[in-house]
């Protein structure tokens, strides 16, 4: 297993556009979780998956935002509309059971022109 | 919610201990975390305590805990130039769902 895996490393998109990234967690990861990190500032929480089922969502997650998780495997957040605010570093990490390390993949840097 | 506290900048010189300070709010927090960031790459564990223990030491690197105080820190003895990087302390959220970051602690060593 090579851990965590995002996909694309990075996306240049105009504002107003439609984009989505993708997550695949290390295989027996049951826990998933999605963070966002903007220059000078630690991750921010945006949601958590256990399994397929989407636990909890930060107020940071706008309607604009949805994240799934079909299968309990890969999962995907899609950004609607974006706007210059949304551009930032989207992280992913998956957890085995909670105590243990939370593995982080490189991230996705989304930047909206 | 939960708010975590770092200072944003520590420098020293080469061989020198560093001690990296965090604070944090929510005293049900069960387990804290500390991480390192290099610039263009992803978060990388460095330690974690969890919060029934005071102190955990792991080669170079030694974690104190204070739970009266709500004060985590870090460190690193014979601090070296590839310690050079961002250090992120980070506390599970009451709900242990989340984990939840303070702004970072940009580590500077001179040779």
């Amino acid at each position: 297993d090579t851990g965590v895996s995002q996909d694309p490393r990075h996306k240049i998109t105009k504002r107003g556009q439609n984009v989505t990234f993708r997550c695949d967690p290390i295989s027996e990861h049951n826990r998933l979780y999605w963070y966002r990190q903007t220059l000078g500032q630690g991750p921010e929480f945006l949601t958590y998956f256990q399994n397929e089922a989407q636990l909890e969502k930060s107020r940071l997650l706008s309607d604009r935002f949805s994240a799934e998780r079909p299968k309990g495997s890969f999962s995907t957040l899609e950004i609607q509309r974006t706007e210059q605010g949304d551009s930032a570093m989207y992280l992913c990490a998956s957890q085995g059971a909670v105590g243990t390390e939370a593995f982080f993949g490189q991230g996705t840097r989304l930047t909206v022109v | 919610g939960e708010d975590v506290e770092q200072s944003l900048f520590l420098s020293v010189r080469e061989g020198d201990s560093s001690v990296i300070n965090c604070t944090y709010t929510d005293s049900s927090s069960t387990y804290l975390y500390w991480y390192k960031q290099e610039p263009g790459a992803g978060l990388q564990l460095l330690t974690y305590i969890f919060s029934n223990m005071d102190m955990k030491q792991d080669q170079r690197l030694t974690v104190l805990l204070n739970k009266k105080d709500k004060h985590l820190s870090l460190r690193i003895a014979d601090t070296q130039t590839g310690d050079s990087a961002i250090y992120f302390c980070a506390v599970t959220n009451q709900a242990g769902t989340a984990l939840i970051f303070g702004k970072g602690t940009t580590l500077s060593v001179s040779s």
